[in-house]
């Protein structure tokens, strides 16, 4: 089956530390991935995407992810952790051929930042 | 970035009423928009594919006389939810596509919660 998998439901780190986001993906095509990110009573942003051009993407606010076939894996991560990086972030799945278009959402990983 | 809007970004209604949500995007044209549903805690599932000029492609186990899509315009497309019932309280959140090949990207509402009660 074509999904996406969020390791983690609940991540937790201090301010100024690394962050990481791990996802998995399943799927016959080449797909396209996207992370995403979802502040309280605000719309999705798009943070990166991969679309099997370069395979480490950079994205907004200090945020890259890479894309590991070998691994099936395409981990979100940050240096250093701000207090403003607290919201829930979802792994985003496009499988391609007749799926194209068509989006498939992780289950979503809260990250919590302490000061 | 390209910006897309909901209306409204909250309803409450009786059960058995029936509400409409509209999704527009602002300044771009989208021949493709999408409705997703997110309950409390949960991730968002896709419901329905919107094509403009043509009948909308409902995802498996989502009832389409239930939730009527009308995508009229490039920039407007409605979701109704018809007879509305508590179990239909959740948190719509419609996209919108634009680009071409692999470029495509999708414009994310704010979402609309509705609660029926």
């Amino acid at each position: 089956a074509q999904s996406v998998t969020q390791l983690d439901s609940h991540v937790s780190v201090s301010e100024g530390t690394p962050v990481l986001l791990r996802c998995n993906y399943s799927s016959s095509y080449s797909p396209s991935l996207f992370w995403y990110v979802q502040h309280p009573n605000k719309g999705l942003q798009l943070l990166l995407k991969y679309t099997s051009a370069a395979t480490l993407v950079k994205g907004i606010n200090g945020f890259e992810a890479e894309f590991k076939k070998s691994e099936t894996s395409f981990h979100l991560t940050k240096p250093s952790a701000h207090m403003s990086d607290a919201a829930e972030y979802f792994c985003v799945f496009n499988a391609g051929g007749t799926s194209y278009g068509k989006l498939t959402f992780g289950q979503g990983t809260i990250l919590t930042v302490h000061p | 970035g390209a910006v897309v809007s909901q209306h409204p970004s909250r309803v409450i209604c009786k059960s058995g009423t029936s509400v409409k949500i509209e999704c527009r995007s602002l300044d771009f044209q989208a021949t493709t928009m999408f409705w997703y549903r997110q309950f409390p805690k949960q991730s968002l599932m896709l419901m329905a594919t919107s094509n403009e000029g043509s009948k909308a492609t409902y995802e498996q186990g989502v009832e389409k006389d239930k939730f009527l899509i009308n995508h009229a315009s490039l920039t407007l497309s409605t979701l109704t939810v018809t007879s509305a019932h508590p179990e239909d309280s959740s948190f719509y959140i419609c996209s919108a596509e634009t680009g071409t090949g692999r470029s495509y990207e999708q414009y994310f509402g704010p979402g609309t919660r509705l609660t029926v009660t």
